[in-house]
């Protein structure tokens, strides 16, 4: 199975703040990456597709990236609706695999 | 408004069983390959098994095969997961998840509890 190493597993940050969270993948998965938002008692929210790709209706302060196996997703102005935990997702191959989350908290 | 209900969660004992039904609203149901993940109390998501939109194509993680069955009725707009031989470590909310265009998920559902517990 494909491991995807998250971290941090949490950050304090304020609003306002440039926030990055980073994936690890354990081998190649090309940019079979997605980003996911999940606030306590709601679905998980897709961000960010194929690494870099903005779903409809995200606002444009989140961002991806990818090098090689690392994959990156920026905040470039933390909102007080921001404070969420974020996940990572590989769909590159079965199984589908995920990162543990982090969580953004108030600082 | 897309929207994946599911149903069919409960206390179970270790060997027991459970059907779990997702029903789908909001989208051409009979289009999307469907997921069902699951999280245990305390842990990471964890993906168990994969539908096409004509059930031609299921996968399954290694650890339900042989005891879990996904299967689909596109003319009730609905997703199942028959669970037989249930673990205590099948513990965990089960949500149900559509293919978004990219091969990712997009939307989930809430999901229902599965507690295996004696």
């Amino acid at each position: 199975d494909i491991r995807m190493a998250q971290f941090p597993s949490t950050l304090s940050a304020s609003v306002g703040d440039r926030v990055t969270i980073t994936c690890r993948a354990s081998q190649n998965i090309v940019r079979w990456l997605a980003w996911f938002q999940q606030k306590p008692g709601q679905a998980p929210k897709l961000l960010i597709f194929d690494a870099s790709s903005l779903e409809s209706g995200v606002p444009s302060r989140f961002s991806g990236s990818a090098s090689e196996t690392e994959f990156t997703l920026t905040i470039s102005s933390l909102q007080p609706d921001d404070f969420a935990t974020y996940f990572c997702h590989q769909y590159y191959d079965y199984p589908w695999t995920f990162g543990l989350g982090t969580k953004v908290e108030v600082k | 408004e897309v929207q994946l209900v599911e149903s069919g969660g409960g206390l179970v004992k270790p060997g027991g069983s459970l059907r779990l039904s997702c029903v789908a609203s909001g989208f051409t149901f009979n289009s999307y390959t469907m997921h069902w993940v699951r999280q245990a109390p305390g842990k990471g998501l964890e993906w168990v098994s994969s539908i096409s939109s004509s059930s031609n194509y299921i996968h399954y993680r290694d650890s339900v095969k042989g005891r879990f069955t996904i299967s689909r009725d596109n003319a009730k707009n609905s997703l199942y997961l028959q669970m037989n031989s249930l673990r205590v470590d099948d513990t965990a909310v089960y949500s149900c998840a559509r293919t978004h265009a990219s091969g990712t998920s997009d939307y989930w559902g809430l999901g229902t509890l599965v507690t295996v517990s004696s």
